[in-house]
């Protein structure tokens, strides 16, 4: 069975204060690791797809890195509205359904 | 495109009664999940179908919960009796015939059991 773990469950940084979301994994094959932002409200929205250990994407302030085991959501001198639940999900050789974390809840203070 | 569009957005019902829940998926996806999201458990996948076929649906908590794809524009997700504990978010997405390829969601049906 997948298994993903996100940490931590909740984050408060001030406004330019760069940090780290640590998404660990555990599944029978990866296929892709997906990140996706939700606001209080409304659906998840989808981010970033890596594929295989080593890859990188970044949008704006923020990049995913992914290795073997768990993915890194770094950002960079946050702004207030980066504030949202950020999520991370996998899919596997079990099927295209999205396996996903608890997620982390990030607060950015002006 | 419009995205995935849920109905309603907002449901509230008495205990015992019937609740259907609305999906029309993005035009072309083949895949469609229903997720349940609470706090205490976070997104969790009730069913998923793969050109209209159920795939997987060892998420469905109870025979109250049923869900249909009578065609790849629409899907249903029904619960008879509702109960107070299936008070949720719930959420309807769609994504390609892959799973290299993300899904995108709808802004969910929050539904409320008293």
């Amino acid at each position: 069975e997948d298994q993903v773990t996100q940490s931590p469950e909740a984050l408060r940084l001030q406004e330019g204060e760069s940090s780290s979301l640590n998404c660990s994994y555990t599944v029978s094959g990866l296929r892709g690791l997906f990140w996706y932002r939700q606001d209080p409200g409304k659906g998840p929205e989808f981010l970033f797809t890596l594929y295989s250990a080593g890859e990188e994407k970044e949008k704006e302030r923020l990049k995913a890195t992914l290795t073997k085991k768990e993915s890194f959501l770094h950002i960079t001198a946050p702004k207030p509205e980066d504030s949202a639940t950020y999520l991370c999900a996998v899919t596997s050789n079990a099927g295209n359904m999205l396996t996903f974390g608890g997620g982390t809840r990030l607060m950015v203070k002006p | 495109d419009a995205g995935v569009i849920q109905s309603p957005r907002h449901e509230v019902t008495e205990m015992g009664q019937e609740v259907t829940l609305r999906c029309k998926p993005i035009s072309g996806h083949n895949s469609l999940f229903w997720y349940r999201q609470t706090m205490m458990r976070g997104l969790e996948l009730l069913i998923y179908f793969n050109n209209n076929v159920p795939i997987d649906d060892s998420g469905m908590p109870e025979d109250r919960f049923s869900a249909k794809m009578p065609n790849a524009s629409f899907s249903t997700l029904k619960i008879q009796p509702s109960e107070p504990r299936d008070s949720a978010v719930y959420f309807c997405a769609s994504g390609p015939q892959s799973s290299n390829t993300e899904a995108f969601f709808g802004q969910g049906t929050r539904l409320t059991v008293v």
